[in-house]
């Protein structure tokens, strides 16, 4: 079984700041990496596929990289609305499965 | 669009049966060449991925689930069910159900939750 860790738990950035969240596989999952953004109440959002595939309607300031065991979500400038919990996804194509990772939350300074 | 929205009981008894429905409208769940998944999320916890259907009917489920739960599909009705049996207060939870989209991107086949319906909560208490 695939194991997904994420850093830091709690990042507190102020509107504006770069913020940068990591991700991590315990086996290589390639690029087979999403990235969703969750507000309370709310379902999960698709912000990227394919550890750096924004997904439709999704800000420019939202960019993912990284492939293998090691991933970034970056949001380059803070506004408002992005302060949420931030969960990576990895697919195993055989058995077909998902795993998601424990959450970073982003709240503000 | 595509759209989902699950449905069934807000309160199970201790050792029941769980039984969600997710309606998918937008698109034939038969027509799809994408997965169809059930998520779960405790109060305040972290998502788990509880298992997902083919429309073929082909099944894959989480190992710390899977000697109970089943999921199965009626393409008839476009809808997609979720099955937890013998279900404790660790069960309780908001329940997603979910589009597993499927496509090539780098010449590598991803796959990602999108879309996903609003969540129902379950709550297991007698």
């Amino acid at each position: 079984e695939i194991v997904m860790t994420q850093s830091p738990a709690t990042l507190s950035v102020s509107p504006g700041e770069r913020a940068t969240l990591s991700c991590r596989a315990s086996q290589s999952v390639s690029s087979n990496l999403a990235w969703y953004q969750q507000k309370p109440g709310q379902a999960p959002r698709l912000l990227i596929y394919g550890a750096s595939t924004r997904a439709t309607g999704i800000p420019a300031r939202f960019s993912g990289s990284g492939s293998g065991t090691e991933f970034t979500l970056t949001i380059s400038s803070l506004q408002s609305e992005d302060f949420a919990v931030y969960y990576c996804q990895q697919y195993n194509n055989w058995p077909p499965s998902f795993t998601f990772g424990p959450g970073t939350k982003v709240d503000i300074k | 669009q595509l759209q989902l929205q699950e449905s069934g009981p807000g309160l199970v008894k201790p050792s029941e049966t769980l039984s969600l429905t997710c309606s998918v409208s937008g698109d034939s769940i038969s027509g799809s060449s994408n997965y169809w998944g059930w998520i779960r999320q405790p109060p305040g916890k972290g998502l788990e991925w509880i298992g997902s259907i083919y429309y073929s009917g082909s099944t894959y489920y989480n190992p710390s689930l899977k000697s109970r739960v089943t999921i199965s599909v009626d393409t008839s009705k476009n809808q997609f069910s979720l099955k937890l049996s013998s279900v404790t207060a660790a069960d309780t939870a908001v329940y997603y159900c979910a589009s597993a989209t499927r496509a090539v991107v780098a010449a590598k086949l991803v796959v990602w939750f999108d879309p996903w319906g609003q969540g129902t909560l379950v709550t297991v208490s007698s």
